[in-house]
């Protein structure tokens, strides 16, 4: 069964609206954490954002924020004020547990911003 | 700091031949890992290493094996490269208590 599901293979939004990425995850341990990373057409792998099993409010960086949704086993990025930066591809990714910080990938959204 | 290094950044190898690819970290950092990323998928884990003299497999480990003997470095050997090895490989590390993974910036490797 898929750990990280990443279910929007491709996303296009115009410069400066929101745009809101979707991930979803599948784990029994009650310790994990939630990492999205970006990959431009460069290549590199950008961390953009980290969300706790245990923090109590949503993560935020910059423009990215991380819409935590225990419940449901959602952990969406929400960009903010898109730029035509902002254009690469955007994985999630989940660690279980601690001790190894093996983090498993989903298979990544490309986003597109158009002006 | 440069950061995590990667060496080479592109090789061209044939059916059966051998390589090593190098991972260097100046953080001091604990853990290190090896990822492949093909099309359409997302980057899978390979080996990874808890710390110095240790490896562990990962995901995917068939066809390749690690060494950790310096702290600083994680090598990452194909013995008799396959077609199928033929991707982009990321090394990454992490700190102990840290909760982000650090990438190199890739090595994309062709198996002909």
């Amino acid at each position: 069964a898929q750990k990280i599901t990443q279910t929007q293979p491709g996303m296009f939004v115009q410069e400066k609206e929101a745009v809101t990425l979707d991930c979803t995850y599948d784990t029994s341990d009650p310790s994990y954490g939630l990492f999205w990373y970006k990959q431009p057409s460069s290549g590199e792998m950008i961390f953009l954002i980290y969300q706790g099993s245990y923090d109590q409010q949503n993560a935020t960086e910059g423009r990215y924020s991380l819409n935590f949704q225990k419940a449901r086993k959602s952990a969406n990025l929400v960009i903010s004020a898109s730029q035509l930066g902002d254009s690469a591809m955007y994985f999630c990714a989940m660690r279980e547990g601690k001790g190894t910080d093996k983090l498993i990938f989903g298979t990544g959204t490309r986003l597109q911003v158009f002006p | 700091n440069a950061g995590v290094t990667q060496t080479p950044k592109f090789r061209v190898l044939k059916t059966g031949q051998s390589m090593t690819l190098l991972c260097a970290q100046d953080m001091n950092h604990e853990y290190m890992y090896w990822y492949r990323q093909d099309p359409g998928m997302g980057l899978r884990l390979i080996h990874y290493s808890v710390g110095e003299g240790t490896t562990a497999k990962g995901e995917v480990p068939d066809g390749y094996n690690v060494s950790r003997l310096k702290k600083q470095n994680f090598l990452l050997g194909l013995e008799s490269a396959a077609p199928s090895q033929t991707s982009v490989y990321f090394c990454a590390s992490s700190s102990l208590l840290g909760d982000e993974q650090f990438f190199g910036p890739g090595t994309r490797l062709t198996v002909l």
